[in-house]
């Protein structure tokens, strides 16, 4: 089975423009996570989306936002980009609710650096 | 939130040695707890899992103990491995459908000495 998968694997933004990150879950898997990832402050929960709704919401501005498509895949966008954005974009996909709690299935990421 | 108990950004052991990475997590209402390890370049992957109804669970070489009274976690690797030098995090969750929703450690970089 094939596992997370994150595009692009890179980019390089300017400050102020918007960015589309993709992801496409493990097959099967409805709940789809974000989370960033910095040196600084680790692992951030940005958002999970679970049969296209938002269901958990972390502490991160109303820049950062995402959806969920019919087939389980994922965006996240982030608009008016700012220095500080500059991460590793993780996503991560787990069987879901009805499974009962099950641990998450991560991509590699996508690393944005924004200049 | 309270940290207890000991926790090291880095560990450096001999191959073939036991390893034991301690994590001190925040939330008492947390009922599921899991262990990842995340290798350079690559994004964190799945160890191991408890649930906050046991105490003790193992795997293939690794076991995960939990305490609960001082909010504890601990993942001890057995016969050290150079392939498990990596960065490894505990993470918590609360409630049935909220691991989605997972807090992470600040996590331990393990590297293990040939």
């Amino acid at each position: 089975k094939a596992g997370v998968t994150q595009t692009p694997r890179y980019l390089i933004k300017t400050r102020g423009q918007q960015v589309t990150l993709s992801c496409s879950p493990i097959s099967g898997h409805r709940s789809v996570s974000w989370y960033q990832q910095t040196p600084g402050q680790g692992l951030q929960f940005l958002f999970e989306y679970f049969s296209e709704t938002q269901r958990n919401k972390g502490n991160f501005p109303g820049r950062f936002s995402g959806r969920q498509f019919s087939n389980s895949r994922s965006e996240m966008n982030v608009s008016t980009l700012e220095l500080g954005d500059s991460a590793l974009y993780l996503c991560a996909s787990r069987a879901g609710a009805a499974w009962g709690n099950s641990p998450l299935h991560f991509g590699n990421g996508t690393r944005l650096t924004v200049t | 939130g309270e940290s207890v108990g000991l926790h090291l950004p880095t560990l450096s052991v001999q191959e073939g040695d036991n390893s034991i990475i301690n994590c001190a997590y925040s939330n008492s209402a947390s009922d599921y707890f899991i262990w990842y390890k995340q290798e350079s370049g690559k994004g964190p992957q799945f160890i191991i899992d408890i649930r906050s109804n046991m105490d003790k669970r193992q795997g293939q070489r690794v076991t995960v103990l939990l305490n609960k009274t001082v909010k504890h976690l601990s993942l001890q690797i057995a016969a050290t491995q150079p392939g498990d030098s990596a960065v490894y995090f505990c993470a918590e969750a609360k409630g049935n459908t909220n691991a989605g929703k997972s807090t992470f450690g600040d996590g331990t970089t393990l590297t293990v000495k040939p």
